[in-house]
């Protein structure tokens, strides 16, 4: 089955500064990688996403970029600020299947 | 739109009571999820439906829970008996297609708590 890891588990940065979260998969037909938000005791949205037919995508402060031979996916969060603090979750899906998730990474941004 | 809906927001319960989770979708999505959220464990998927038939629920954790979808606007998520380890946050979600191929979309969320 899918195994979706996430690396860090926690990361601090200074506002202003840029955030890179790293996720690798397993399963090489996995082909649709969304990121989610979830703010303290709030249920997780999505912030973007990317399919296997392109390498990177971005919207305004924030990007991913995919390597399908590597199988690894990251988030990468520019001129961070306070309510950026937040935990982020990757995904993906092994074809005919639903998400599995990432276990998370919480960031802090620091004033 | 008015996005997925969970009810309640908040149920604090004495174990052994039986627990009811409700779940409107987004309509026109044909798939729905349910989730388990606890620190230990992060975000496990229970079951999920897709067009009202229930197609996986290997992430069910025993017999004391059970899912129902009757129409294509409603669900339940039930427990019974409740135990205090079931306390965590249950997320609905729904999506415009099953098999991972859209997003999904998650409700606020119910705050369980057995005492």
């Amino acid at each position: 089955g899918e195994n979706v890891e996430q690396h860090p588990s926690t990361l601090s940065v200074q506002e202003g500064d840029s955030a890179v979260i790293k996720c690798t998969y397993s399963d090489s037909a996995s082909n649709y990688f969304p990121w989610y938000k979830q703010e303290l005791g709030k249920r997780p949205q999505l912030i973007i996403d990317i399919r296997s037919n392109v390498g990177e995508k971005k919207d305004q402060r924030i990007a991913v970029t995919l390597n399908k031979t590597a199988k690894h996916f990251s988030l990468h969060i520019t001129e961070t600020q306070p309510e950026d603090s937040a935990v982020y979750f990757c995904a993906a899906n092994p074809y005919g299947q639903n998400f599995v998730f990432g276990p998370g990474t919480r960031l802090s941004v620091l004033p | 739109d008015a996005g997925v809906i969970q009810s309640p927001r908040h149920e604090v319960t004495e174990m052994g009571q039986e627990v009811t989770l409700r779940c409107k979708p987004i309509s026109g999505h044909n798939s729905l999820f349910w989730y388990r959220q606890t620190m230990m464990r992060g975000l496990e998927l229970l079951i999920y439906f897709n067009n009202n038939v229930p197609i996986d629920d290997s992430g069910m954790p025993e017999d004391r829970f059970s899912a129902k979808m009757p129409n294509a606007s409603f669900s339940t998520l039930k427990i019974q008996p409740s135990e205090p380890r079931d306390s965590a946050v249950y997320f609905c979600a729904s999506s415009p297609q099953a098999g991972g191929l859209e997003t999904q979309y998650f409700g606020p969320g119910t705050r369980l708590l057995v005492l």
